[in-house]
């Protein structure tokens, strides 16, 4: 499978406790993409990387949010101190310069 | 700013019925892309089309059909003889050509299509 993979596809974790999810993109994509998407909405934008450097964070991204991309290859993002309302799909999402993006499965995220 | 409305938040049709999917987007840039993806309940997005902005051919590829209007800020999406395979939520979606946003989308709300059999 060369597509985009994501770990781990379900996360369960209590209020205050950190995450950390894991994007692999396809392989000789240099962009890489993190995009949140709650029930009933479309994903929303969170951080963009071209290779190793984040050029990108949205507002959406709290100081308690991270996300790293070591060596231009995978991708991690990070939440601390996890509230109920990060509770969501996380996506990644890669690209070779401006072509189009493609996802993974999704990393789906329930904070108790 | 860039903004992309589904005003369709539901649409459920009987096997074999044409649909479409209307899409309206905002936009200051004067290049820009716009795309759909569907999403099976599976939950991974998958990649249907890519068009940009000067070029407002309409394109069909199999069952499918988009319809681009620059004047009317829109970007239809058409499915012949639908099948119940076709369940999904459709996003629209929009992206600059490059600039500061650095490719970023910005996607709609998503159309729920449930097809019956």
């Amino acid at each position: 499978d060369t597509g985009v993979s994501q770990n781990p596809r379900h996360k369960i974790t209590k209020r205050g406790q950190n995450v950390t999810f894991r994007c692999d993109p396809i392989s000789e994509h240099n962009r890489l993409y993190w995009y949140r998407q709650t029930l009933g909405q479309g994903p929303e934008f969170l951080t963009y990387f071209q290779n190793e450097a984040q050029l990108e964070k949205s507002r959406l991204l709290s100081d308690r949010f991270s996300a790293e991309r070591p060596k231009g290859s995978f991708s991690t993002l990070e939440i601390q101190r996890t509230e109920q309302g990060d509770s969501a799909m996380y996506l990644c999402a890669s690209s070779l310069a401006y072509n189009e993006q493609f996802f993974g499965p999704g990393t789906r995220l329930t904070v108790l | 700013a860039q903004k992309v409305t589904q005003a369709q938040t539901e649409i459920s049709v009987v096997e074999k019925e044409d649909v479409t999917l209307d899409c309206v987007y905002e936009t200051r840039d004067t290049t820009y892309y716009l795309f759909w993806y569907k999403q099976p309940p599976s939950g991974e997005l998958v990649f249907l089309i890519r068009r940009n902005s000067f070029d407002e051919q309409n394109e069909i590829s199999g069952r499918y059909s988009w319809n681009f209007q620059k004047s009317t800020s829109s970007f239809n999406f058409t499915i012949t003889a639908s099948q119940v395979v076709d369940s999904a939520v459709y996003f629209c979606a929009l992206r600059d050509a490059g600039g500061t946003s650095y490719g970023k989308l910005t996607f709609g709300q998503g159309t729920i299509l449930t097809v019956h059999p």
